[in-house]
């Protein structure tokens, strides 16, 4: 199995400041095919399903802010958040869909400072 | 707009078979450009995938689980359905019906609460 390692578990940023997440998995999820990254960005609000914000580790989904960016490439990752707004408190989790079992992170939960 | 609906039972006794539909609406679990499944969180916890079936009805399972799962659609429901036999408390979890696409899991249902207790 790939596993998916989150850093930080979780983080406090003020409003207006940017936050980051990391992640990482323990072999790459490159397709050398399609030059594509099978790693999946997903915001989880309470109580509320994960939503996609970021595919292919960055190109992100239609209607999702552009303060949300993802970047990265083979086995290192990262999920920026450019200026926190109120509405990003929740939990991200970061998923492999390169092979089977896909796996998730532990995620990380983001908080206002 | 694709929605997905998951339903059955809240409560399951140990040992007994866990079962859930998902329906499906505004999209059709025989397109072949999709694979449908399941993921499943237990309270307060991550995230773990079951498994998924594509239009052929070629299944795919996490290993943990694989003895023990059994995928399946019916396209004249339009439905996905989830089997999970011998469960334990640690089967007790909010299961979502997912679509994956080459974007990853893009559509989620709301989720349904498992409950394992005698």
């Amino acid at each position: 199995d790939i596993v998916m390692t989150q850093s930080p578990d979780s983080l406090a940023v003020s409003l207006g400041e940017r936050a980051t997440i990391s992640c990482k998995s323990s072999q790459s999820v490159l397709y050398r095919s399609n030059n594509k990254n099978y790693l999946t960005w997903y915001q989880q609000k309470p109580g509320q399903p994960p939503k996609v914000l970021i595919y292919w580790a960055s190109t992100r989904k239609s209607g999702v802010p552009d303060r949300f960016s993802g970047s990265g490439s083979g086995t290192d990752f990262t999920l920026t958040i450019s200026s926190l707004q109120a509405e990003d408190v929740a939990v991200y989790y970061c998923q492999q869909y390169y092979s089977t079992p896909y796996t998730f992170g532990q995620g990380t939960k983001l908080e206002i400072k | 707009q694709l929605q997905l609906q998951e339903s059955g039972p809240g409560l399951v006794k140990p040992s007994e078979t866990l079962s859930l539909t998902c329906s499906v609406s505004g999209g059709s679990v025989s397109s072949s450009s999709y694979y449908w499944g399941w993921i499943r969180q237990p309270p307060g916890k991550g995230l773990q995938w079951i498994g998924s079936i594509n239009y052929s009805g070629s299944t795919y399972y996490n290993p943990s689980l694989k003895s023990r799962v059994t995928i399946s659609v019916d396209t004249s429901k339009n439905q996905l359905s989830l089997k999970l036999s011998s469960v334990t408390a640690a089967d007790t979890a909010v299961y979502y019906c997912v679509r994956r696409s080459a974007a990853g899991h893009d559509y989620w249902g709301q989720g349904t609460l498992v409950t394992v207790s005698s």
